[in-house]
């Protein structure tokens, strides 16, 4: 297994420039998220999906969008790249079932270094 | 919603002592907190997690104990080793929100020889 895949590992934007990073998991989890983590802030959920077709806001949304076609596939898109949205980004998956009896564990991506000029 | 608050922000101990770090969450209906390891560059890996019908879990140098009267959560690492610090994240999630992770701001570790 793979586990959760990101692509790219570096981006660097101008801003105004759109993009899509790419999260794929191969462990057919139902629940997959991103996250944007900047020193002293955390981990903060941007969006999430429960399942193929289902999408929703987390705590910072604006300026992303996603889309859910498939289980393996959660695409975050970039709509007009600010400053603001220099950072880290993390997508996680997890079992909404909980395999081997429960488990709740989101495992995450290597991440995607993103920087905005 | 939800809201983790994690203290302290950085600690610092000498190699064997004991480290705590403690979380306070805010939603009376969390029932599943999780604390992930972060190294610096990499991605978080749980570490250790509890549910809200049990109040201590162990596993080997590192347990978690829950109060859920005082709504609050505690991260204990005996016998600290130098590949312990890292920086690490308490979380909280509330029945019914749809399966959504609050993080606390994280604590740094830094475990001197």
């Amino acid at each position: 297994n793979a586990g959760v895949t990101q692509t790219p590992k570096f981006q660097v934007l101008k801003t105004g420039q759109s993009m899509t990073l790419q999260c794929a998991q191969d462990m057919n989890h139902e629940y997959m998220s991103w996250y944007r983590q900047d020193p002293g802030m955390g981990l903060r959920l941007i969006h999430y999906s429960v399942g193929a077709g289902i999408t929703d806001q987390g705590e910072v949304p604006n300026g992303y969008n996603v889309s859910r076609s498939t289980t393996e596939d959660f695409p975050l898109r970039l709509l007009s790249a600010a400053p603001s949205q220099t950072s880290v980004y993390f997508c996680a998956s997890s079992s909404l079932a909980g395999g081997r009896g429960y488990s709740y564990e989101q495992y995450f991506g290597p991440g995607t270094r993103l920087t905005v000029t | 919603g939800e809201n983790v608050e994690q203290h302290p922000s950085t600690l610092s101990v000498q190699e064997g002592d004991s480290a705590v770090i403690k979380c306070t969450y805010s939603d009376s209906a969390s029932n599943y907190f999780p604390w992930y390891k972060q190294e610096l560059g990499k991605r978080p890996q749980l570490i250790i997690d509890i549910r809200s019908n049990v109040g201590e879990k162990k596993d080997q140098r590192i347990a978690v104990t829950l109060n859920k009267t005082a709504k609050h959560f505690s991260l204990h690492i005996t016998e600290t080793q130098p590949e312990d610090s890292a920086v690490y994240f308490c979380a909280a999630r509330p029945i019914g929100s749809n399966y959504k992770l609050t993080f606390g701001k994280g604590t740094l570790l830094t475990v001197n020889p």
